[in-house]
């Protein structure tokens, strides 16, 4: 059984562009986390989305947004890069009945 | 905001050695639990401690839980240069809002 899959491994991009980020849940969970990890800062709750929905954010500025694909895949949109969202991101799932979360292997953003 | 706090922020130590990981939150929990990552990468569960546990033992894993101290602690016993990760202690507070609430962890290596 395939895990939780992220893409790309690594995004470079420049002050203000865009960048966007993809996760695949492991097959038939439906909830899917994303998480900044910035260095020497923990991880940092951003999005949670369940059966296509957004349910809840984190403290997080509007340019960082997302959406659930009906195949429960999701995609995490951060516009206007600034510096500072240089981080890794993560992506979890949490199959039903189970209280832990499963991690891609997450996506290193560099913004120059 | 995090919720857990580990200790110490980084620990070296010698193979063979017992490393142990202090870890505190602030508001009530469902369960605890400890999570590793490796380089980087993705986080990896290790173990999960309800909020009416007091001990837990998984392999070369044991984790205790106070709940009047709001505390917990994860031991390695005898560990091996393949321990050497960052471990992260993470809290429920249950509903699934924000996944889990995670500190900043603790740098483990161990010297060979």
């Amino acid at each position: 059984e395939a895990g939780v899959t992220q893409s790309p491994t690594h995004l470079i991009k420049t002050r203000g562009q865009q960048a966007t980020l993809r996760c695949s849940p492991i097959s038939g969970h439906t909830s899917v986390y994303w998480y900044q990890q910035a260095l020497g800062l923990g991880l940092q709750f951003l999005l949670w989305y369940d059966e296509g929905e957004e349910r809840n954010r984190g403290n997080f500025p509007p340019r960082f947004s997302g959406r659930q694909f009906p195949n429960y895949s999701s995609e995490l949109n951060v516009n206007a890069l600034e510096l500072e969202d240089s981080a890794l991101y993560l992506c979890a799932d949490r199959g039903e009945g189970t209280e832990k979360l499963f991690f891609g292997s997450g996506t290193q953003l560099s913004v120059l | 905001s995090q919720q857990g706090e580990e200790d110490p922020q980084a620990l070296s130590i010698q193979e063979g050695e017992n490393a142990t990981m202090n870890c505190s939150y602030k508001t009530s929990i469902n369960n605890l639990q400890w999570y590793r990552q490796n380089s980087g990468r993705g986080l990896v569960h290790l173990i999960l401690i309800r909020s009416n546990e007091r001990e837990k033992h998984s392999g070369r894993l044991r984790v205790t839980l106070d709940t009047s101290k709001k505390s917990s602690s994860l031991l390695i016993t005898a560990s091996r240069a393949a321990d050497t990760a960052s471990y992260f202690c993470a809290t429920d507070s249950g509903g699934g809002a924000d996944g889990l609430t995670f500190g900043k962890g603790t740098h483990l290596i161990i010297q060979p």
